[in-house]
């Protein structure tokens, strides 16, 4: 099983550049999650989805957008990126139960310049 | 305030040894609770999820009180593969994951 699958693994990106994080997962999960993890900062939801064609707002969601056109995929964008937005980026897929766990993709670690 | 806060340690530990330490989180209405393990450049793991009972699986344990809003966890006869950062994780009614900023533990030799 491929899990929660992220592309790409490293970025560097120019100041204003546009650019789309991928997830795809494979275990027919309805929620989706997006969130960044920065050094001393834990990790902090920027967007998530319960379920295709819905998306909401976590706790830092301002330069960033999503979209779940498909159960299995859930895209992160970056319309003009910022060096604020050099970070690690990890999707997560989950069940809708509240007591089962989360599963990470590998991350996305992206710079920008 | 942070939705839940974690020592950050480090703790740096010799094998063999017990080391414990605990989160606390401030949401009442969360429902669930876990502790995920990191390691360095890696993606975070589910170790275990916290019962109210509590719960061990194998040498770790852990703890919930629902009064003091706190999670603990305890690792016993520590070996060199226990070196991670350990994420406190908390559920919340709306289905979303709130995660502690980890507390680092080192085994020595």
């Amino acid at each position: 099983n491929a899990g929660v699958t992220q592309t790409p693994k490293f970025r560097v990106l120019k100041t204003g550049q546009s650019m789309t994080l991928l997830c795809a997962q494979d275990m027919n999960h309805e929620y989706m999650y997006w969130y960044r993890q920065d050094p001393g900062m834990g990790l902090r939801l920027i967007h998530y989805s319960v379920g295709e064609g819905t998306t909401a707002k976590g706790e830092v969601p301002d330069g960033y957008n999503v979209s779940r056109l498909k159960k299995q995929n859930f895209l992160l964008g970056l319309e003009s990126a910022a060096p604020s937005q050099t970070s690690v980026y990890f999707c997560a897929s989950g069940t809708a139960s509240m007591n089962t766990e989360a599963f990470f993709g590998q991350g996305t670690r992206l710079t920008v310049v | 305030r942070k939705e839940v806060e974690q020592d950050p340690g480090p703790f740096n530990v010799p094998e063999g040894a017990t080391v414990a330490f605990n989160c606390t989180y401030s949401n009442s209405a969360s429902q669930s609770f876990f502790w995920y393990r990191q390691d360095c450049r890696k993606e975070p793991k589910l170790l275990m999820s916290v019962y109210s009972s509590g719960n061990e699986d194998g040498r770790f344990t852990a703890q919930l009180n629902r009064a003091s809003q706190y999670i603990s966890l305890l690792i016993r006869d520590s070996k060199l593969s226990d070196s991670a950062t350990y994420l406190c994780v908390v559920n919340r009614r709306d289905y979303k994951l709130s995660f502690g900023a980890g507390t680092t533990v080192t085994v020595r030799a």
